[in-house]
């Protein structure tokens, strides 16, 4: 059973265009993450949510938008692409009330913005 | 602030040979220190993580790492290097301040020669 999931694995799309990743963890976790990973490998997170509640919000720019429905999911949604935000884009979820902070990850989705 | 800084963006080693991958970390409060390992094209996935417990921490597939408070380290090693072992590794810290954010380095990619 894959324990974090996230749909598509690849994405190309234009410049301009809106796009929505989704991710879903089956392991009762209560946050939820999203982290963006460079060319370079450099990870860096995002958001994070707690039990839909939002809890981090880095300086990422308004175009993107977290909705987490339930605390299983937490969707990313990119409006009107840039040529920047080509990356791989991975979920993550944790127990914060079990207080190890050890982060399970999806296996990433690669957005090409061409 | 929390931060890690992680020595050396390639490493080489032999078939056989040890392994060190290098971390030091700063932390304004006792620090959650993590290693994380990502194979071509894959998530992250968890190798060890110290909290706080035993100052040497075992974790999956040989590794281990060592936490030196006067150092601000938290170096990884393995004694016999694998073939297997070839790929993308990252340190992490999260302070316990409740949000759970985890700060990672920049990643060490680790080559093992035949």
């Amino acid at each position: 059973d894959t324990a974090v999931s996230q749909t598509p694995k690849y994405l190309v799309t234009q410049m301009g265009n809106d796009k929505s990743i989704k991710c879903e963890q089956n392991l009762g976790h209560d946050t939820m993450y999203w982290y963006k990973q460079d060319s370079k490998k450099f990870l860096k997170i995002m958001f994070s949510y707690n039990n839909k509640e939002l809890i981090i919000n880095e300086t990422v720019p308004n175009r993107f938008s977290p909705k987490s429905p339930d605390k299983a999911h937490l969707n990313l949604h990119i409006n009107s692409l840039e040529l920047g935000d080509s990356a791989v884009y991975f979920c993550a979820s944790s127990d914060r009330t079990g207080g190890t902070d050890t982060q399970y990850f999806g296996p990433g989705t690669r957005l090409t913005v061409l | 602030a929390q931060s890690v800084t992680q020595l050396g963006s390639h490493v080489s080693v032999s078939e056989g040979a040890l392994v060190l991958l290098r971390c030091n970390y700063s932390s304004s409060v006792p620090p959650y220190l993590f290693w994380y390992v990502q194979y071509p094209n894959q998530g992250l996935q968890l190798l060890l993580k110290y909290t706080s417990a035993a100052t040497l921490v075992k974790g999956i597939n040989g590794f281990e790492a060592e936490f030196k408070k006067s150092e601000t380290s938290f170096h990884l090693t393995k004694p016999s290097a694998h073939m297997s072992d070839a790929a993308e590794y990252f340190c992490a810290v999260s302070d316990d301040g409740g949000y759970q954010k985890v700060t990672f380095g920049t990643g060490t990619k680790l080559q093992v020669i035949p």
